[in-house]
């Protein structure tokens, strides 16, 4: 158990629809990073959050947006679904953005499976 | 653009021997290195890493080596045990590069199965 937690563990919707995914991260941990990981494809970053701020943007989608909140859990919202859509969605934490090694490990959670229809 | 590569999608050895997962990168701002493992239905599972200032980091049964002149890296497995059967993941930053980030770019992946 990595102590980052995600919900829900799967969601089935429909296209055109809107979703939240949440994630809750490891006490102590000020960063929050979001990955997709698609068919037969590596974890692609999405984007990082530390101490509510956003501080890197990958090839995120505009129809995605992501927020971090006072409590450092954050919320992943995917609008406007497209079959392609379809993923996996994982959250890591880390304690620092920067710091030296060993500090800013990125633990993940056990993911949130999306399926659009 | 692939950035990290692990051009091998599977391997499989058996119990008690060495697993040799390889990786290569081609960017030359990473700094900090990690493998990852995976399971199925579970989140990736952190390993070991190695900073670019290092050419070799060992943790138990796990070893990676690193040519940052080849950008290569290397993870070992000694003795292998059915139990390490999962997807590996290599990943690579540039956190501590100027303008660099901490997001990770991952390979795809390899499959290693340790037979008994």
């Amino acid at each position: 158990d990595s102590g980052v937690t995600q919900t829900p563990k799967h969601l089935i919707t429909a296209t055109g629809q809107r979703v939240t995914l949440r994630c809750s991260p490891r006490s102590g941990d000020l960063s929050v990073y979001w990955y997709q990981q698609s068919l037969d494809q590596g974890l692609q970053f999405l984007i990082q959050y530390y101490n509510g701020e956003e501080r890197a943007k990958g090839n995120i989608l505009e129809r995605f947006s992501a927020q971090q909140f006072p409590d450092l859990h954050s919320e992943l919202n995917l609008s406007s679904l497209e079959l392609g859509d379809s993923a996996l969605y994982f959250c890591a934490s880390s304690v620092v953005g920067r710091g030296p090694p060993g500090t800013d490990t990125q633990y993940f959670g056990p993911g949130t499976r999306l399926t659009v229809l | 653009d692939q950035q990290v590569k692990q051009n091998s999608p599977s391997l499989s050895v058996q119990e008690g021997r060495i697993s040799i997962l390889n990786c290569d990168y081609t960017n030359s701002m990473f700094d900090y290195f990690l493998w990852y493992k995976k399971y199925p239905a579970e989140g990736p599972t952190f390993l070991i890493s190695i900073s670019s200032i290092k050419d070799k980091n060992e943790d138990g049964r796990f070893t990676v080596f690193l040519n940052k002149s080849a950008k290569h890296l290397s993870l070992h497995i000694v003795p292998s045990q059915p139990g390490d059967s999962a997807v590996y993941f290599c990943a690579a930053s540039a956190r501590g590069t100027q303008g660099g980030s901490e997001k990770l770019v991952f390979g795809k992946g390899m499959k290693l199965t340790v037979n008994p």
